[in-house]
């Protein structure tokens, strides 16, 4: 079957960095997403790893290793407003989503 | 309107009802998706489809049904609505399967 882990939530302090790691196991491989989920709202998208290795973007970079079957969200400078559930999604050989269950990240002051 | 819509923005409906949630699109995206989430479970494909006047079964299709007439709409009907069927339902687009996905604003869906 296809699955994905990742931790169901974490907690971090304001200023701080936080990295939320993603395992899969999926019949084929041909890109991972990250989505960022707040409360009461839809997912929004906010990296792509097609690629081995790290794609940054601001304060947010995904990491990508395909051997392993893992990818990382890292979090720098973390301010309130990121609090939210984090979703890891895998596109298989079928090209379908395959979605994690997301990990709820808590931002303290 | 500007990206995917969806109506109603929540609703209670009496098991055994016919419901039927609507999504609607301005992007011309080819791809369309619709799936529920609930506590603990994630994001789960019940129908998708690829381009208009296609469809296909996702993960959870049993008790749905879906249509793609044209680009722009992709509505969701429940012949006759169960518990089991309260959820969150998010419909969502993109340019193909492997494009990021463009999510409405989502439904909020209780059967009683």
């Amino acid at each position: 079957g296809q699955n994905i882990d990742q931790p169901t939530e974490m907690t971090a302090t304001e200023g701080a960095i936080v990295q939320i790691n993603c395992t899969y196991q999926t019949s084929g491989f041909n890109g991972l997403f990250w989505y960022q989920q707040h409360a009461g709202e839809a997912p929004t998208f906010l990296s792509y790893n097609v690629l081995d290795g790290l794609e940054e973007k601001g304060r947010f970079s995904s990491f990508l290793s395909r051997s392993k079957g893992y990818s990382y969200l890292l979090l720098k400078e973390l301010q309130m407003k990121d609090s939210a559930s984090y979703l890891c999604a895998v596109i298989d050989s079928n090209y379908q989503l395959i979605w994690g269950a997301g990990t709820k990240l808590i931002i303290k002051p | 309107i500007a990206g995917i819509t969806q109506a109603p923005t929540s609703q209670i409906l009496a098991a055994g009802r016919r419901m039927t949630l609507r999504c609607t699109q301005d992007m011309r995206h080819n791809a369309m998706y619709w799936y529920r989430q609930d506590l603990g479970l994630g994001l789960r494909l019940i129908h998708y489809s690829n381009t208009a006047g296609t469809t296909g079964k996702g993960e959870v299709p049993d008790g749905y049904s879906v249509s793609r007439a044209n680009t722009d709409d992709f509505p969701l009907t429940l012949a006759s609505a169960v518990p089991s069927q309260t959820s969150v339902y998010f419909c969502a687009s993109s340019g193909q399967g492997r494009d990021e996905q463009f999510f409405g604003p989502g439904t909020r869906l209780t059967v009683l």
